[in-house]
Parts: structure tokens; sequence; C-alpha cells
């Protein structure tokens, strides 16, 4: 069974203060690793897919990387609009269910 | 990327009663999917929709309780029969696109809050 967990659950971060968000995953066969950012009383707004390991993608402030146990999410600089839930998934190879595991969060606050 | 809108956005709905949650997208996908989000939980999927064939339903959902379906490329349907409060979640729609090999992004909708008394 695919397994997906994140760590810290919440963060708080001063602005300009980077860090790092992790996402241990075990899956059957790697499709890809996604990120997402959950505003409250919002769907989750897609980030990045990452599929290999040592593959990277930066957006902004944001760089994920990928190994073949976990993903970061370094948040450099961060300003308070950054503040949000973000949520780690990955796609395993399940052929005819294509479905997302996802993790339970991180809840990152930055503080002006 | 997909854009994505679901009905109605929330709901306060008496136990016992049944709610359809419909999803329209604007661009035809091959894949749908239904998650729910419990208070302060992750997202779980429920089932995945795809057209011409039934819904394939997650361990722990069935049918009965949470009939889908998808009439064609870009909407869906998911009703929740027989409320209880315990059925108390916000509801998503998502959609898979193929963006070439071996390459996906999945893009999700607003949600439906659903509070079941």
């Amino acid at each position: 069974e695919d397994q997906v967990t994140q760590s810290p659950e919440a963060l708080r971060l001063q602005e300009g203060e980077s860090s790092s968000l992790n996402c241990s995953y075990t899956v059957s066969g790697l499709r890809g690793l996604f990120w997402y950012r959950q505003d409250p009383g919002k769907g989750p707004e897609f980030l990045f897919t990452l599929y290999s390991a040592g593959e990277e993608k930066e957006k902004e402030r944001l760089k994920a990387t990928l190994t073949k146990k976990e993903s970061f999410l370094h948040i450099t600089a961060p300003k308070p609009e950054d503040s949000a839930t973000y949520l780690c998934a990955c796609g395993g190879l399940h052929f005819g269910n294509e479905k997302l595991t996802f993790g339970t969060g991180t809840r990152l606050t930055i503080i002006p | 990327s997909a854009v994505i809108s679901q009905k109605p956005s929330r709901d306060i709905c008496q136990r016992g009663t049944s709610l359809t949650i419909q999803c329209q997208v604007d661009s035809q996908v091959t894949m749908m999917f239904w998650y729910r989000q419990q208070p302060g939980q992750s997202l779980t999927l429920i089932a995945t929709a795809n057209q011409g064939s039934e819904a394939t339903y997650e361990s722990g959902f069935v049918i009965d309780k949470f009939p889908i379906s998808r009439p064609n490329l870009t909407f869906s349907t998911l009703t929740v029969s027989n409320m209880s409060p315990e059925d108390s979640s916000i509801y998503l729609c998502s959609v898979e696109q193929d963006r070439g090999p071996s390459s996906y992004e999945q893009y999700f909708g607003p949600g439906t809050r659903l509070t079941v008394t």
C-alpha cells in the first residue's frame, strides 16, 4: 500500500527565513510525486510533479527536489502570502487506477 | 491548466437525504476523480470516473452510498446518499491532464463543503 508522510505538521517562520518541508513516500513504482498548495476553504492548487530521483523544479520562491525515498519543498525568503497548507502526494503505477495518495500536509505560517 | 467548477459550493442537508454534486471541466479529459477531505484531514480518494465505464471505488466506499455518473468527457456527478453527520466533509473533483510521455498534472476543483445536520 502506498504511503506518504509529511513533516513537520506545522511550521512558523519569520518573513525572509528560508526552510524546507519534508515528504517521505513508499510506493510500488513511482509514476509521479506531486506538490500542492491549499488555502483555507479552497481546493488544492497544483505546484509541481517530479518523476525521477535527482529531478528539481522551481516556481518563484519554491523549489521541489526528489530522491528515491523523499521529496523536499524548499522555501526561500518566504513572504506572508506563502502561508498555506502544502500537500504532497504520490502517484503509483497501478494499471487502470491512476490514484494519488496524499500526506496530511504541512501548515506553513509566515510571520511579517 | 484545466479549469474546474463545482456546484453547489456548499450546502447544509438533513440526515437521510441525498445531495448530488456536479463537476464541470473546461476541456475534455479522460480521467476524473472524486476525493473527500474531512475536517482537519488530508484528501482521500473515493472513486475514479472514466467516461464510458463504471466508476472504480476505493476500499471503504461503495456505489450505493456514492453513485457517480460520467456522461461525457467534461462532466461528472457524485451523489452522497442517505446522509449522516459523518458525511460532513469537503468533496473535491479532480482531473488528470496528460502533458506528454510520462508527464502528468492533476488539477482540483474548488470543492463542495457539505454539512449534514
